[in-house]
Parts: structure tokens; C-alpha cells; sequence
């Protein structure tokens, strides 16, 4: 059974950091692109940020470029998001989420979510 | 960036309706579509991906159409379980886009 777990949420203040983790089981990790998609309280879904199988393409979205660093480890089948000068539009929870298969973009398997919480 | 609209934003139905949700492009995006269901509380639910295939182990009464820049999402009978709010998403270009959801209720 695939699973993602999310980890590393939590209360932060304005321009805080936090790092968030995802521990992948059930497929072959290294393998796999992986994402990262926000949700914020009653909102809808935005795609934050992707990483290739090995690493050598990563994209983001606008909205966080220059503040969140995605990476992965295939050798611990874990995903990271490095979120950095966080704002209160940061807030959001955060799923980690696998890619259908190559070439085809679909999220086919998402975390439960860990939430982030952007306040003074 | 690609524009995806989704209509309607929210949508009263019937147990045994068919239903109809309609997502645009804002520029041609091929196939490059998938639709979602997200029930409350819950994550994300992939249910179609490239336009019109449908997910393992995702229910029949489920479809979807469509390439370019329109594109159909179907429930050919609606059943209670299928409360939730529904997204389609374009991958034809970075940054993937979401439609901004279409809240599906029993009337």
C-alpha cells in the first residue's frame, strides 16, 4: 500500500522558517516525481512545487520561489520542503504528493497533510 | 500562467442526477487534464487523468471529455457518497493550475 506521511508543521511567526518532511512507503521512491501542494483554510488547491525522480528537475510556483527549496532523499524514500521568510499567506495545509507515472502529471497519491500556521 | 475556470462554483443535485462540470483552459492544453475529488477533511482524490481515463478503481458512473480548451466532468447518477467538492488541473505547463473547485450537495 503507498503511503505518505507528512511531518514538520506547525505555529510559526512572519519570516520564520520550517522544514517539512514526507516518509514514503509502498512504491519504488526513487522512481517516482514527487510534489508539494498547499491548501489554505477554505480555499482550494495550488500546486507549490516538483522534483524529478533524481532530482535534476525542480519547479516552483511563483508564490514561493526564492523562499521554498524542495528536495528528496532516495537512499530514505523522504521528501523535504525548506519554507523560508514565511508569510501569513503561507498558511495553508500542506500535502506531499506523488506523481502518476512518467510523463503524466496527475497526483495520484496524497499525504494526510501537515498545516502550517503563519502568525504573530 | 494557464487560467483554469471551472463552472458552476457550487452545484445542487439529485440521488440518481447526472451532472455536469465544465473546466476551461485559457489556452490550449491538449489532454493535459485531470479532475479530483476532495470530500471534507480529506485529501485529494485522483479520478481522471489525461482528459478521459479513468483512475483504478474509480466507479464508471464517473467521465470525463474534452481537449484544448474545454473539457467535461460527468457523474452519470449521483450517488450520497458523492459530496465533495471536485478540481480539475492542467499539467501542459509549469505552474500546474487548479480550477477553483465546484462544491457538489444533495438537494
Amino acid at each position: 500500500e503507498v503511503q505518505l506521511v507528512e511531518s514538520g508543521g506547525g505555529l510559526v511567526t512572519p519570516g520564520g522558517s520550517l522544514r517539512l518532511s514526507c516518509a514514503a512507503s509502498g512504491f519504488t521512491f526513487s522512481g517516482s516525481s514527487m510534489n508539494w501542494v498547499r491548501q489554505a483554510p477554505g480555499k482550494g488547491l495550488e500546486w507549490v512545487s516538483s522534483i524529478s525522480s533524481s532530482s535534476s528537475y525542480i519547479y516552483y510556483a511563483d508564490s514561493v520561489k526564492g523562499r521554498f527549496t524542495i528536495s528528496r532523499d532516495n537512499a530514505k524514500n523522504s521528501l523535504y520542503l525548506q519554507i523560508n521568510s514565511l508569510r501569513a499567506e503561507d498558511t495553508a495545509v500542506y500535502y506531499c504528493v506523488k506523481d502518476y507515472q512518467a510523463g503524466v502529471v496527475a497526483f495520484d497519491c496524497w499525504g494526510q497533510g501537515t498545516l502550517v500556521t503563519v502568525s504573530s | 500562467d494557464i487560467q483554469m475556470t471551472q463552472s458552476p462554483s457550487s452545484l445542487s443535485a439529485s440521488v440518481g442526477d447526472r451532472v455536469t462540470i465544465t473546466c476551461q483552459a485559457s489556452q490550449d492544453i491538449s489532454n493535459y487534464l485531470n479532475w479530483y475529488q476532495q470530500k471534507p477533511g480529506k485529501a485529494p482524490k485522483l479520478l481522471i487523468y489525461d482528459g478521459s481515463n479513468l483512475e483504478t478503481g474509480v466507479p464508471s458512473r464517473f467521465s470525463g471529455s474534452g481537449s484544448g480548451t474545454d473539457f467535461i466532468f460527468t457523474i452519470s447518477s449521483l450517488q450520497p457518497e458523492d459530496i465533495a467538492t471536485y478540481y480539475c488541473q492542467q499539467y501542459d505547463n509549469v505552474p500546474y493550475t487548479f480550477g477553483q473547485g465546484t462544491n457538489l450537495e444533495i438537494k
